[in-house]
Parts: structure tokens; C-alpha cells; sequence
């Protein structure tokens, strides 16, 4: 029972390397998100997508595009990465679907992305 | 702006004592409490949710209360144990914009 997977687990990039992180869920869910975590500041999300096929913007989305694939696959692209995106990204997934934002229920285990 | 405050954000108690983590909210419309554990290097795992017309949920060791009014939830841990050291998050959802706020969590350590 793997949940929600995300890969890579770690990345280092250099200032202006583009790379697109991915996450897939096989809970059969809707609703998929992607949050970063930074200390003191919570966990604040990215994107999201209340269903296959929607996606909209969360509360940090400046520099970020993201890509529903699938009902599975929700992927997160950083074009030309910043140093203050240095963080942990986590892709979260819930059985709720419609219009708005729904709650994220399962996580990944993260992605920790180091930009140099 | 919702903001969710969680004071301490660290504790360290000897194995076996009960122990209250607090939760507090700026913006009491709220439409649920969550609260999630995080291990070390994974992700987040929900332990309970509480509706807004709830004023607590319980699973096995765990109680959390809400108190709307004052903008506060407890987790309350009952004989705690090794194994609960964790970082433990709130989460509110809010009724209008439908989007949750987490707080930055308080790391919990129980010393054997």
C-alpha cells in the first residue's frame, strides 16, 4: 500500500536549473496538492487540484507551474530555480474532489530540494 | 488573514505523563481542526479531525478538544510514550476561503 509517492527524495540545483519534481497517489483520490515547509513558517501550499484536469493557484505559487497528468500523477516544475526555494516539498492527496480547496488527508514523504 | 500559533514549539517529558499540546487560531469562522503528526524526514499523518460543530474527537491515547470562541484546540496525549516523539501540527480549515492554515508545529520528545 504505497500511498503517495514522490520522487526524487532529495536534489541539489544550481540558481537558474530547471527540474520538475513528481508525485503520484493511488488511493484513487481527486484532490491533489503541493505544499513547501520552511522553518517558521508552516506548511504553505503551492498549487492544487481540486480534480483531474483542474489546477489552481495556492497561497506561494510564483515560480512554480504544475501539471495534472492523470487522476495518479500531479507534478510541480520549477523553470529556473532560486535559492528561496530551498525547501521541503510535500505532494498531499485527499478523496474530496469539487470546486474549491479541499484537505489534504495523505502525504509524501517530501522532496528536499537544496538551490545553491 | 488566518495565523495558527502552537506554543511550545518544543517539549520533553519523561515517559509515562500526560501531556496538553495547545493550538490557537486568529479567525474563529473556522469549518474544521486537524492535527497531523510528522516523524522525522516524512511526511504528515492525520491523527484526528474535529468539525466546527464538534467540540472534541478521540483515538485511543488522543483527545482533541476545540473551543471556537477563544480560537484554541488541545491535544491531549494520555500516559505517553517513546514511540510519541514527533512533531505534532494543527491545521484549520476556514469556512470561506476553504484553504488550510498549519501551524509550525511543536516537537515533542518522551524520554524513556
Amino acid at each position: 500500500n504505497a500511498g503517495v509517492t514522490q520522487t526524487p527524495k532529495f536534489q541539489v540545483l544550481k540558481t537558474g536549473q530547471s527540474m520538475t519534481l513528481q508525485c503520484a497517489q493511488d488511493m484513487n483520490h481527486n484532490s491533489m496538492y503541493w505544499y513547501r515547509q520552511d522553518p517558521g513558517m508552516g506548511l504553505r501550499l503551492i498549487y492544487y487540484s481540486a480534480s483531474e484536469g483542474t489546477t489552481d493557484k495556492g497561497e506561494v505559487p510564483n515560480g512554480y507551474n504544475v501539471s495534472r497528468l492523470n487522476k495518479r500523477e500531479f507534478s510541480l516544475r520549477l523553470e529556473s530555480a532560486a535559492p528561496s526555494q530551498t525547501s521541503v516539498y510535500f505532494c498531499a492527496s485527499s478523496e474530496l474532489g469539487g470546486t474549491g480547496v479541499g484537505q489534504p488527508q495523505h502525504f509524501g514523504d517530501g522532496t528536499r530540494l537544496s538551490i545553491l | 488573514k488566518q495565523e495558527v500559533t502552537q506554543i511550545p514549539a518544543a517539549l520533553s517529558v519523561p515517559e509515562g505523563e500526560n501531556l496538553v499540546l495547545n493550538c490557537s487560531f486568529t479567525d474563529s469562522a473556522i469549518y474544521n481542526l486537524q492535527w497531523f503528526r510528522q516523524d522525522p524526514g516524512k511526511g504528515l499523518t492525520s491523527l484526528l479531525l474535529i468539525q466546527s460543530s464538534q467540540r472534541e474527537q478521540t483515538s485511543g491515547r488522543l483527545n482533541a478538544s476545540l473551543d471556537k470562541s477563544s480560537g484554541r484546540s488541545t491535544l491531549y496525549i494520555a500516559a505517553s510514550q517513546p514511540g510519541d516523539s514527533a512533531t505534532y501540527l494543527c491545521a484549520v480549515k476556514d469556512t470561506n476561503a476553504g484553504k488550510s492554515t498549519f501551524g509550525d508545529g511543536t516537537t515533542l520528545t518522551v524520554k524513556p
